[in-house]
Order: C-alpha cells, then sequence, then structure tokens
C-alpha cells in the first residue's frame, strides 16, 4: 500500500448501485486495518476496520472483507449515495498504543453519478 | 465522540518565513500525536510522531530541523515548518492517539501555501 502517482485511481458509480473498492497491502505484519473515507479539503473520517482474525465485517451501509492470503482487503458500499463520493483509502496498522503506525493506500476516488 | 481540531485551517505565506501550526484533542488526552502530509492527489504519508514530553520520532527523509514539533501537553502538538519553500505546500494533518479506544482520531488538515 505505497503511495504512488499524482492520479487517483476512479471508480464511477450509478446513485443507488453498490460500489467495491479494493486495496492490496504489503505488510504480512499487519493485524489490523482500516477504512477511511475523505471528502474534498478535509481530513480522513473512519469507516470501518478489521481484525487480521476475521474476513468479514459488517457495518451500516458498508462491509469489509479481508483476504490474508492474498493480502487483499475490499471496502462494499451497499445503495451507493451521491454522500458517498469521497477518496477512500484502506490503512493498515502496525504496532499498538503509542508505538503504533498507520499506513495508508494510495485511495481511490468514488464518484457517484446521480 | 473524541474531537481533534486545527488551526489555522489554511495559511499562506512567503518563501522564507516559518508557520506554525497547532493540533488539539478536545475531548480527551492523547500522550501520543501524529502528523501526516498530503500533496495533491495523493495519499497520507507520516512525517512524524509527537510524544508529550519528549521528543518526536521522525520518519526517514523527513528533515527533524525543517519540521520541528512540540508536544508540550497532553491536549496540543505544534509543527512548525521553518523557512518554508513553494516545495512545502500542502494539506497536513494530525492525529490524536486514544488509549482507550485504541484509536487515532484525526484532525480536519490544514493546508498550507508557500508563495
Amino acid at each position: 500500500g505505497e503511495s504512488v502517482g499524482l492520479h487517483l485511481p476512479t471508480l464511477s458509480v450509478q446513485e443507488g448501485d453498490n460500489s467495491i473498492i479494493n486495496c492490496a497491502y504489503s505488510n504480512s505484519a499487519s493485524d489490523y486495518f482500516i477504512w477511511y473515507k475523505q471528502e474534498s479539503g478535509k481530513g480522513p473520517q473512519f469507516i470501518i476496520d478489521i481484525r487480521s482474525n476475521m474476513d468479514k465485517r459488517q457495518g451500516q451501509r458498508v462491509t469489509v472483507l479481508l483476504n490474508k492470503t492474498v493480502k487483499h482487503l475490499s471496502l462494499q458500499i451497499a445503495a451507493t449515495q451521491p454522500g458517498d463520493s469521497a477518496v477512500y483509502f484502506c490503512a493498515e496498522k502496525v504496532g499498538s498504543g503509542g508505538y503504533q503506525k498507520v499506513t495508508f493506500g494510495t485511495g481511490t476516488k468514488l464518484q457517484v453519478i446521480p | 465522540g473524541a474531537v481533534v481540531s486545527q488551526h489555522p485551517s489554511r495559511v499562506i505565506c512567503k518563501s522564507g518565513t516559518s508557520v506554525k501550526i497547532e493540533c488539539r484533542s478536545l475531548d480527551f488526552q492523547a500522550t501520543t500525536m501524529f502528523w501526516y502530509r498530503q500533496f495533491p492527489k495523493q495519499s497520507l504519508m507520516l512525517m512524524a510522531t509527537s510524544n508529550e514530553g519528549s521528543k518526536a520520532t521522525y520518519e526517514q527523509g523527513v528533515e527533524k530541523d525543517k519540521f520541528l514539533i512540540n508536544h508540550a501537553s497532553l491536549t496540543l502538538s505544534t509543527l512548525t515548518v521553518t523557512s518554508a519553500h513553494p516545495e512545502d505546500s500542502s494539506f497536513y494533518i494530525c492525529s490524536a492517539y486514544r488509549a482507550n479506544t485504541d484509536t487515532q482520531y484525526f484532525g480536519p488538515g490544514t493546508r498550507l501555501t508557500v508563495l
């Protein structure tokens, strides 16, 4: 999940459809993963998290899937709404407490078409 | 919920001047705060970890003499960009670590533009 380039991948989705945003991570030692939503000009906002001993976690309209075998994470958003338009980052956390380090992935821009 | 603020939200300065950005945890104490930098259309990159009462830990490639961090209280960390240059123009975001939830809470960010 290193940040690369100057162009964010973009996913365009029709309002009401489901969105799936994918993320690959690199550190096998990562034991905790977080999805963040970042609207333009704002800080990241926590959406959902998952620990490495789980492969699926559900929240309100969101589901995170974790495949440790291939180091892949996905965020599914059900019934996508215009307010979901933002950049979504997966992040992996290593360490604990004040010694933790959160590394953000590249990010995916979600555009919801009304 | 846990609230983290940053001040200022936007700042424009001339090349060669210094700029101080504040990060405050409003309703909890944070022994550790983190500073990130985000260039346009890119991801957040951790710059340094700020520990209350001790020296900050900087990530590789981040100049500690250029980006001065002070964490003098349990609710305030400051980042000072010294002798700013146009390439320092970026979105600076802090987070504050809350121990009882084992979670980093992010501030709204500060947009720095160096002319």
